[in-house]
């Protein structure tokens, strides 16, 4: 398995800002995973974050929206930029461990509400 | 395309009764890994347990039970004498090829479960 931590774990944000998420693992990974879950909903992923190139984005998912960075290989940062209130959500960062047997493991989330 | 199915969107039960959540799924690979989390009130996902698409072996885990049966494409999840503990968000997910390193994961839209004292 593999510790992550998001930061922050909740925010409340204006219309119109941008914030930028944190992921944290205690181990070196391939992947990371950035998924959106909206109020009630199910899991969506929102892109795969490979360290030193550029992320692979879902359908429906722009880098200009959400632009991520995968500076090393513990590390990666989700930015949610011109938001709306539509953007209100939990934002999970996680990762599959070097196993490569097919689970992943999730941080806490960050909970974003946008008014 | 992969499709996973969570009909069951809350389920209500009273302290030790037992629960089963249903998971259908829909894919075209032949190897395929199908998954179960738990999401307790505090939002994080906990990973329960993974099945290989070539296992058709039933696990039991404690209280915790799943059936896996290729022929009707489900992964159903018992809880056995469940616990207020147990209440929590459910979904089941599936991800195509032997987890090699940008497979990802579909999610079902999750089972609310409530357990009442």
């Amino acid at each position: 398995s593999a510790v992550i931590s998001q930061k922050p774990s909740r925010d409340i944000c204006q219309r119109g800002t941008s914030l930028t998420i944190q992921c944290q693992v205690d181990s070196q990974v391939t992947m990371m995973f950035w998924y959106r879950q909206q109020p009630g909903q199910s899991l969506t992923l929102i892109a795969t974050a490979n360290q030193g190139s550029e992320a692979t984005y879902e359908s429906g998912f722009v880098i200009d929206k959400f632009p991520i960075s995968r500076p090393n290989l513990t590390f990666s940062t989700l930015t949610v930029s011109n938001m709306s209130p539509e953007d209100s959500s939990i934002y999970l960062c996680s990762v599959r461990t070097s196993g490569n047997t097919g689970e992943l493991f999730f941080g806490e989330g960050s909970r974003l509400t946008v008014l | 395309a992969q499709k996973v199915t969570q009909a069951q969107t809350e389920i209500s039960v009273v302290e030790k009764e037992d629960v089963t959540l249903d998971c259908v799924y829909e894919t075209r690979d032949t190897t395929y890994y199908l998954f179960w989390y738990k999401q307790p009130p505090s939002g994080e996902l906990v990973f329960l347990i993974r099945r290989n698409s070539f296992d058709e072996q039933n696990e039991i885990s404690g209280r915790y039970s799943w059936n896996f049966q290729k022929s009707t494409s489900s992964f159903n999840f018992t809880i056995t004498a469940s616990q207020v503990v147990d209440s929590a968000v459910y979904f089941c997910a599936l991800s195509e090829g032997y987890g090699g390193a940008t497979n990802k994961l579909i999610f079902g839209t999750g089972t609310l479960l409530a357990v009442q004292p």
